[in-house]
């Protein structure tokens, strides 16, 4: 069985403060995909990267950057210099990658973390 | 307008009498699925389905039954529902090609069985 560990529930930062949201997870699965996601108040999840497990390079978009260390099963998610438009739970998330194709139907969720930034 | 939409929004029922909560969708997706939401439990995958007539299981599917006979609808059905079963219920619906990636989620349906 697959599952992934988001240990922080809640974070609460002061604009322009760096955040990292931890993830940890477990698979036995030799590939697969992982996830994050964002929900904000208006409901609905928000992708934000999806990661192959045989790409360990770690990826930067803007504000935020994502360190994916298969030795320690971790997938952490940093924002730099975080704004009150980035309250919201984020999400990480497993999904086994089957066959050669891409896409994917299970996804099995952390817990979530809250993040607040405070003005 | 892109919509999910899911019915009933709340629902108060009693243990054993069987429901349906229905998901509709108008995007063209194929996939769809359904996620319960529990305070400290987070997302939970009940099912989820890859296109019309192709359905599998997530990570919490007992005491579930799902169907997809048109690509628009994914109906979950509870034939005895338990208080077990109380929860957020979220149906979410994605297309399978592309890069955008990001789930489209219905309104909500909360559930209390007595």
């Amino acid at each position: 069985a697959q599952k992934v560990t988001q240990a922080q529930t809640e974070i609460s930062v002061v604009e322009k403060e760096d955040v990292t949201l931890d993830c940890v997870y477990e698979t036995r699965d030799t590939t697969y995909y992982l996830f994050w996601y964002k929900q904000p108040p208006s409901g609905e999840l928000v992708f934000l990267i999806r990661r192959n497990s045989f790409d360990e390079q770690n990826e930067i978009s803007g504000r935020y950057s994502w360190n994916f260390q298969k030795s320690t099963s971790s997938f952490n998610f940093t924002i730099t210099a975080s704004q009150v438009v980035d309250s919201a739970v984020y999400f990480c998330a497993l999904s086994p990658r089957k066959g050669g194709g891409t896409s994917y139907g299970k996804l099995t969720f952390g817990q979530g973390t809250i993040l607040t930034v405070h003005p | 307008e892109a919509q999910v939409t899911q019915n009933p929004r709340y629902l108060i029922t009693v243990t054993g009498k069987k429901l349906t909560v229905t998901c509709s969708q108008n995007m063209n997706h194929e996939y769809m699925s359904w996620y319960r939401q529990d305070p400290g439990l987070g997302l939970r995958q009940i099912y989820y389905s890859m296109n019309v007539e192709v359905t599998d299981k997530g990570d919490v599917p007992e005491g579930y039954k799902v169907s997809r006979k048109e690509k628009r609808n994914f109906p979950l059905i509870l034939e005895s529902p338990s208080p077990n079963q109380t929860s957020l219920y979220f149906c979410a619906t994605r297309p399978l090609a592309g890069i955008g990636e990001t789930q489209y989620f219905g309104p909500g349906t909360r559930l209390l069985v007595l």
